[in-house]
This record gives C-alpha cells, sequence and structure tokens, in this order.
C-alpha cells in the first residue's frame, strides 16, 4: 500500500486559515469516510484531532475542521495559534482493513 | 482513561529480532484493535500491524513477511516481533488504539514511544 499524499509544507500568519490536503485512492480515502488528522510536536507521540473526516474528539479545538471530496481529504485550521505549529499526518482505513498514514505536513507560523 | 506504555531494548543487532511490548492500564485489553506504529528518525509514521482482541491480525504488506503481534490478555498487554532487523528499522515505536468502528478505525489513545536502534 502507498502512503497518502500531503504537501510537505504549508504556512500561514496568526489569525490566517491554512488547509492541508491529503489525497488518496478509491481502495481508501475514495471509499471510506475514515480520515483521521493527526498532530505531532517535536519529540511528543501524536495527537488525533478529526476522525469520520469530520469529527473533534472531546478537548480539541472548533478552529480544527475536517472534509473530504473524492480521493481527496482537508484539514482546515482557522484563526492560526504558534501553538499550531507542528506536523500533521492524515490516516485512513483501507479495503484490506489496514491503515495507511499520510507522508505528513510540516506547519510554519509566520 | 487507558494509557498505554512501550518498552523492550533500545539496542538490537542486525539480523536480530526486535522485541516490545505494549503495556495496557486503565482498561481492559479485551476489546477493541491494538496497534503498533513507528517513525524513522526525521520522517514520518508507518504503521506496522494491529491485533484485534479477538486475536485476529492484520499487518502492512510491506512488513508482513517479517511481522508478528501477539496478545496476552491476562497481562493485558501486547506484542511486536520484526524479524531480521537492519538499520532501516531504526524508529521510535509507538503502540496505539483504535476502537473500531465505533471510533472511526482511528487511533485514539498513544504510548509515549520508544526508541530502538539497530546497530552492531
Amino acid at each position: 500500500q502507498s502512503a497518502l499524499t500531503q504537501p510537505a509544507s504549508v504556512s500561514g500568519s496568526p489569525g490566517q486559515s491554512i488547509t492541508i490536503s491529503c489525497t488518496g485512492t478509491s481502495s481508501d480515502v475514495g471509499g471510506y469516510n475514515y480520515v483521521s488528522w493527526y498532530q505531532q510536536h517535536p519529540g511528543k507521540a501524536p495527537k488525533l484531532m478529526i476522525y469520520d473526516v469530520t469529527s473533534r474528539p472531546s478537548g480539541i479545538s472548533n478552529r480544527f475542521s475536517g472534509s473530504k471530496s473524492g480521493n481527496t481529504a482537508s484539514l482546515t485550521i482557522s484563526g492560526l495559534q504558534a501553538e499550531d505549529e507542528a506536523d500533521y499526518y492524515c490516516s485512513s482505513y483501507t479495503s484490506s482493513t489496514t491503515r495507511v498514514f499520510g507522508t505528513g505536513t510540516k506547519v510554519t507560523v509566520l | 482513561h487507558v494509557q498505554l506504555q512501550e518498552s523492550g531494548p533500545g539496542l538490537v543487532k542486525p539480523s536480530e529480532t526486535l522485541s516490545l511490548i505494549c503495556i495496557v492500564s486503565g482498561d481492559s485489553i479485551s476489546s477493541d484493535f491494538w496497534n503498533w506504529i513507528r517513525q524513522p528518525p526525521g520522517k514520518g509514521l508507518e504503521w506496522i500491524g494491529y491485533i484485534h482482541y479477538s486475536g485476529s491480525t492484520n499487518y502492512n504488506p510491506s512488513l508482513k513477511s517479517r511481522v508478528t503481534i501477539s496478545v496476552d490478555t491476562s497481562k493485558n498487554q501486547f506484542s511486536l516481533r520484526l524479524r531480521s532487523v537492519t538499520a532501516a528499522d531504526t524508529a521510535v515505536y509507538y503502540c496505539a488504539r483504535d476502537t473500531g468502528h465505533g471510533g472511526g478505525y482511528s487511533f485514539q489513545d498513544w504510548g509515549q514511544g520508544t526508541p530502538v536502534t539497530v546497530s552492531s
């Protein structure tokens, strides 16, 4: 299985909105509403931010939102804050009942 | 609130077997899917595989020939064995739980990660 494709980096100024894309195939992202997103700060374990494409776990800010169109899922961070600077990974359930991660995106707050 | 803690040798010789355990506390391991995920230095996350509490397993096709994940419900822990390791297996190894369909097959809980270096 191939990793889902994400842009290597995305940047924005405080207060702005940014969007990270995650492109897969009809066998993963496009075939199921089981896309999740993770935030990872340096030296830390990843943290679940979005699941089921659009759902937020308890305690996650509503500045984080998810969507999907066809084989591409997206994570939008609105009202960008300095603490949002981190690496972000998408993940999807696949037709083989395996899981696959995206290549990762480094978010920089200018 | 469930907690996961990885443990095992931090150094493994090439061609040998990497063995890690993940101790689960705060909830029973007799439910859900229990996963291993790794992250090579400076690189992205790679899903290794899972074991379902029923004992069924599924592995990343690229690692399937070398991986075994097992569970010990009496000790509330699960294990990873990766055979014939090379330097490319050097990574931080995480264990994680996903609750299946109800949680969107997402990784809701993670261990802190344990670094493993493959070197002679």
